[in-house]
């Protein structure tokens, strides 16, 4: 079945350094991938999105591109910010609209 | 901005009690989902619903059921607590069916069970 593999954490930077968080999946056909952010003592909330091949969704200074060729959705950050501090979630849709995830990455960024 | 009202933040039940955990949507969304997280396994699908009277088994939905008598509305029915339901339950909905659109979500349910 469909699947998304994310890389674990925590992961500690320091305050500007760059971030990449690695997110790979296995899906049939053509899914739609995601970003989902979890600040502290809330729900998940929709990062950035691609819904084809090649696609690149942006928000908030975070970019990722959907890359079919190595069925990878890494999500990229060129400074980061204490505020960014929080656990991230790769994820894919397919056609039946059931949105699989991964099992989250926790992200401490320190000043 | 779509609001996903879930009715507890904190709930505390002794094994064995009929537990209901709600959630409303107020942006008219046709697909409602419950998922649980638990650390180190991430967000599970529980059920989901495209449609009033509809129900879908997700991922794990042995112990639970769901009701949805209204669009807006998805309660997840724990029908008889045990301490391995103890987790974050997380309710979404999606705009329209087939379109793979982004979820959005509750707060969470903290539910612990004794």
């Amino acid at each position: 079945g469909d699947s998304v593999t994310q890389m674990e954490g925590p992961v500690t930077l320091s305050e500007e350094a760059f971030l990449t968080i690695n997110c790979t999946y296995t899906a049939t056909g053509y899914p739609s991938l995601f970003w989902y952010v979890q600040y502290p003592g809330e729900g998940l909330q929709l990062l950035l999105k691609a819904t084809k091949a090649d696609d690149k969704g942006s928000n908030k200074g975070f970019e990722a591109t959907y890359r079919k060729e190595t069925t990878s959705f890494h999500l990229e950050k060129g400074s980061v910010q204490v505020s960014d501090s929080a656990v991230y979630f790769c994820a894919l849709s397919n056609r039946d609209d059931k949105i699989i995830f991964g099992k989250g990455t926790r992200l401490h960024i320190l000043p | 901005d779509v609001k996903v009202t879930q009715s507890s933040r904190y709930l505390v039940k002794r094994t064995g009690e009929k537990v209901f955990l709600e959630c409303v949507q107020d942006m008219d969304h046709e697909n409602m989902f419950w998922y649980r997280q638990d650390p180190g396994l991430g967000l599970r699908l529980i059920y989901f619903s495209y449609d009033v009277k509809m129900k879908e088994k997700g991922d794990i939905p042995e112990g639970y059921s769901v009701s949805r008598e209204k669009k807006e509305r998805f309660s997840l029915i724990l029908e008889s607590a045990s301490t391995n339901q103890t987790s974050m339950y997380l309710c979404a909905s999606s705009l329209l069916r087939g379109y793979n659109s982004p979820l959005h979500f509750g707060n969470g349910t903290r539910l612990t069970v004794t």
